[in-house]
């Protein structure tokens, strides 16, 4: 069985300051692990994905996320906060099949 | 070239209606999936398809069906609408060729269906 915990439901940073966005995942098997954000009244936009070839995933828009096999954490994070990454962002598991699993959703604020 | 589009954008039904839901993929993509994201919480897997045949099939009340034709197109369809069904309906293509898992998936914009 699979899940992902998504801790905090909001999250609110200032423009520039670094952000980070926290994912736990379960899972019985080696995981692939995703970020994905939706912006207001669209669909999900791939940010990163981890498929065990490196720790540490680049995604787009200056996001990384860093996979921590020991914490069962893949912690999503950027430097320095633009206005424009204000949105929902969610973590998702995949397993052996193509379903993915996805967290609650972490709604970013980015105050100027 | 064009993403994932779905028909659509907007709906308003009534309870106990049926509904028919539209995802044309990206070219090329032979994988399909839909979720239900209702407000306030993350996307629920309902069904993949791939090449026509049923992948998987989430924790979905059998009056939900969905089926992929020879142009990899798919339809979902709800029967009997309950107020719960609210939701946004969000379409997913892949290109289905590993059947391990891991594959990056590529969101429409959904439909937002609205049963009153």
């Amino acid at each position: 069985a699979q899940s992902v915990t998504q801790l905090g439901s909001h999250v609110s940073v200032s423009e520039g300051a670094l952000v980070l966005l926290r994912c736990n995942y379960s899972s019985s098997v080696p995981p692939y692990l995703f970020w994905y954000v939706q912006y207001p009244n669209q669909g999900l936009q791939l940010l990163l994905k981890y498929t065990s070839a490196a720790t540490l995933v680049k995604g787009i828009n200056g996001f990384e996320a860093e996979f921590k096999k020991s914490e069962t954490s893949f912690h999503l994070t950027k430097p320095s906060a633009h206005m424009s990454d204000a949105a929902e962002y969610f973590c998702a598991v995949s397993g052996n099949t193509g379903k993915l699993i996805f967290g609650q959703g972490t709604t970013l604020q980015v105050k100027p | 070239d064009a993403g994932v589009t779905q028909s659509p954008t907007h709906l308003i039904k009534t309870r106990g209606q049926h509904v028919t839901l539209r995802c044309s993929p990206i070219s090329g993509h032979k994988s399909v999936s839909w979720y239900q994201q209702v407000l306030g919480q993350g996307p629920q897997f309902i069904f993949q398809y791939y090449e026509k045949e049923e992948r998987g099939r989430g924790n979905f009340p059998d009056r939900f069906s969905a089926r992929q034709f020879p142009n990899y197109s798919s339809e979902l369809n709800v029967n009997a609408l309950l107020l719960g069904d609210s939701a946004l309906y969000l379409c997913a293509s892949s290109s289905g060729a590993s059947r391990v898992g891991g594959e990056k998936l590529f969101f429409g914009s959904g439909t937002q269906l609205s049963v009153l």
